[in-house]
């Protein structure tokens, strides 16, 4: 069954430690993987997207990595504000199904001062 | 440049009424979509409309109808809501395909059906 696990569920980290978000997945055969960030009352905003041949990308202080043959990824967010407080979700684009996308539930992150 | 814009942000409904959530897009794109989002659950996919003029289903269509009006704008219609419709509902639309560009989310409509 195509589906998207992330953990841990929820986070509460202080403000300026570095965390780690993981996202594994068994979509197959895959295109692509994404990361957004949804702000509590707001849509999912595009942090990252890679393709099934790249390892990492970076935005600003967020970096998603990517190993297809674990068919694992994280999203690792350094220096942490208050306003990196959300939840982070993983979707996975699944090429067999007409591209569909495959959504996590998201992890709930909460950065605290 | 509004982006994705939703009417309404929040509506009560009782078991059998009727509503239509409106969403509209101003960046010239030929695809969008209807999600839902409901705890603990990724987004799940009710219709969308590759194409000015076409429309199908998505994961979760049953309860629901749609229309792509023209290119800006793609409704979503319940035509006889249930408790299990309570959910926040999200509008996206992007340039092609959802698998290939990047999809733009509105800021959603929180839905309460009692």
């Amino acid at each position: 069954k195509n589906q998207v696990e992330q953990s841990p569920q929820s986070l509460i980290i202080l403000e300026g430690k570095n965390c780690t978000l993981q996202c594994n997945y068994t979509v197959s055969p895959f295109s692509n993987l994404r990361w957004y960030k949804q702000d509590t009352g707001r849509g999912p905003v595009s942090l990252t997207i890679m393709t099934f041949s790249e390892n990492t990308k970076s935005n600003g202080r967020y970096t998603a990595t990517l190993d297809a043959d674990t068919k694992q990824s994280s999203l690792h967010i350094t220096a942490s504000q208050l306003s990196d407080s959300a939840s982070y979700i993983c979707v996975v684009t699944n090429m067999e199904y007409g591209n569909k996308l495959v959504f996590g539930a998201g992890t709930i992150l909460r950065v605290k001062s | 440049n509004a982006g994705v814009t939703q009417t309404p942000k929040f509506q009560v409904l009782k078991t059998g009424q009727s509503m239509t959530l409106q969403c509209a897009q101003d960046m010239n794109h030929n695809s969008m979509y209807w999600y839902r989002q409901d705890p603990g659950m990724g987004l799940r996919l009710i219709y969308y409309s590759a194409s000015e003029g076409t429309t199908d289903k998505g994961e979760v269509p049953n309860g629901y109808n749609v229309s792509r009006l023209n290119k800006r704008e793609f409704s979503l219609r319940l035509e006889s809501a249930a408790p299990s419709q309570t959910s926040v509902y999200f509008c996206a639309s992007s340039e092609g395909g959802a698998g290939s560009y990047e999809q733009y989310f509105g800021p959603g409509t929180r839905l309460t059906v009692t």
